[in-house]
């Protein structure tokens, strides 16, 4: 079974410029997550999607930070414009319930880092 | 909101030596509890979980057991190999009800020298 994809893998940018990141769920996991890793501690939720909707983005800067699922299988985050302090790994999570459970699997994640 | 404390690092260790991180969460909700490792140069992998009071995870000879009345989930193995070197993150569920964000700690790097 194929893992959850992220690309690219990494990525320099200068301050105020833009940046996207995609990733790709493991067949059939309807929830998707993004979480932003920055160097020497854990990784921290941005946003959950059930399907194509958006469950829980309370903790995304949404001055500058977007993300969408559109179709429901594929999702893409967005920086606009990207600060010093974006300079993390963003990390992409999928899901799927069984008994009552529910494991994350993780991507390798997109090593961002803004100059 | 919730948070999850675990021991700082570098924790260095040799061969063979008993191992325990320990690890302990708001007590909001009844969440699941999750260890994930991170080899070098590699993603977040699932190590093992438990999803209610007293249950033990268990995986490669790792075992956590869930104790709700000290709010903790420390992490052991009672023989570390040098094939263990790696960053530990204890996390929980954001609210234990239904597919949930998780809330990690820090992390803490293990070395083990042969």
């Amino acid at each position: 079974e194929a893992g959850v994809a992220q690309s690219p893998r990494y990525k320099i940018i200068e301050k105020r410029q833009s940046v996207a990141f995609w990733c790709n769920p493991i067949s059939g996991h309807a929830t998707l997550y993004w979480y932003q890793q920055i160097l020497g501690q854990g990784p921290k939720l941005l946003i959950q999607f059930q399907n194509n909707g958006v469950v829980d983005d309370s903790q995304l800067p949404k001055d500058r930070f977007s993300a969408e699922r559109l179709k429901g299988v594929d999702s893409t985050l967005k920086i606009q414009p990207a600060k010093l302090e974006d300079s993390a790994v963003y990390l992409c999570a999928s899901s799927f319930w069984r008994g009552g459970e529910e494991t994350q699997y993780f991507g390798p994640g997109t090593r961002l880092l803004v100059l | 909101g919730n948070s999850v404390t675990q021991m700082e690092g570098p924790v260095t260790l040799s061969e063979e030596a008993f191992l325990t991180i320990n690890c302990t969460y708001t007590a909001t909700g009844y969440p699941s509890l999750f260890w994930y490792v991170q080899y070098p140069g590699e993603g977040l992998q699932l190590l093992l979980k438990a999803t209610k009071a007293d249950d033990k995870g268990s995986n490669k000879g790792f075992e956590a057991t869930y104790r709700k009345e000290t709010t903790s989930f420390h992490l052991e193995k009672g023989s570390v190999q040098v094939s263990d070197s790696a960053v530990y993150f204890c996390a929980r569920e954001d609210s234990g009800g239904g597919a949930d964000g998780l809330t990690f700690g820090k992390g803490t790097h293990l070395i083990i020298q042969p």
